[in-house]
């Protein structure tokens, strides 16, 4: 199975700052064939589902804003928020999708400072 | 407006068995992959299982292979799983989400319902 970790469990930024989000796979989630990444970010504020926010590692999803934006390739891939808004506070997800047993990160906290 | 609402949760007894049912909306169904996916009290995602556009390929976590079914009705929209000799690490809310794809191709989630909280106590 593909670990997926992210390094915080919490992150505490100030309203306009950047945010900068980690996620560590245990293998390449990178498909030779395609040159993609199956990697997928998720928001989930409080008392809500889980939302899509990026997949294939950086395509934004419809809808969300461009302060969202994802990179890396292989095993290391970031998620970064460029001015934090209060809307923003939530517990954020990195999913591989690489292979089954989809797996996901165990999640960051992401609060105002 | 898509929409995806899962019914049939509640407690139930450790051994216990339910069946979970997720009516889906706004989007022709039977060309969608779909997801369970379950998140323990206070407690991350975890990935349950995922069934193809037409049922014929199905895939599960270790956690709940055996034990869970996941099937699907296109013409009813609807997707199930069936959850047998449940234990009390079961105990979670159950998410339906859709795939954007018909096959593995691409198995992310694209949309999420609410939720249902299923209880494992006796």
């Amino acid at each position: 199975d593909i670990v997926m970790t992210q390094s915080l469990g919490s992150l505490a930024v100030s309203l306009g700052e950047r945010a900068t989000i980690n996620c560590k796979s245990s293998q390449s989630v990178l498909y030779s064939s395609n040159n993609k990444n199956y990697l997928a970010w998720y928001q989930q504020r409080p008392g809500q589902p889980p939302k899509l926010l990026i997949y294939w590692a950086s395509t934004r999803e419809s809808g969300v804003p461009d302060r969202f934006s994802g990179s890396g390739s292989g095993t290391d891939f970031t998620l970064t928020i460029s001015s934090l808004q209060a809307e923003d506070v939530a517990v954020y997800y990195c999913q591989q999708y690489y292979s089954t047993p989809i797996t996901f990160g165990q999640g960051t906290r992401l609060e105002i400072k | 407006q898509v929409q995806v609402v899962v019914s049939g949760g509640g407690v139930v007894q450790p051994g216990g068995s339910l069946r979970l049912s997720c009516a889906a909306s706004g989007f022709t169904f039977s060309n969608y992959a779909m997801h369970w996916v379950r998140q323990a009290p206070d407690k991350g995602l975890e990935w349950v299982a995922v069934i193809s556009y037409d049922g014929s390929n199905k895939y599960y976590a270790d956690s709940v292979k055996g034990r869970f079914t996941v099937s699907r009705d296109n013409s009813k929209s609807t997707l199930y799983l069936d959850v047998n000799s449940l234990r009390t690490e079961d105990t979670a809310v159950y998410y339906c989400a859709k795939a954007p794809r018909m096959d593995s191709s691409a198995w992310y989630e694209d949309f999420w319902g609410q939720g249902i909280l299923v209880t494992v106590s006796s």
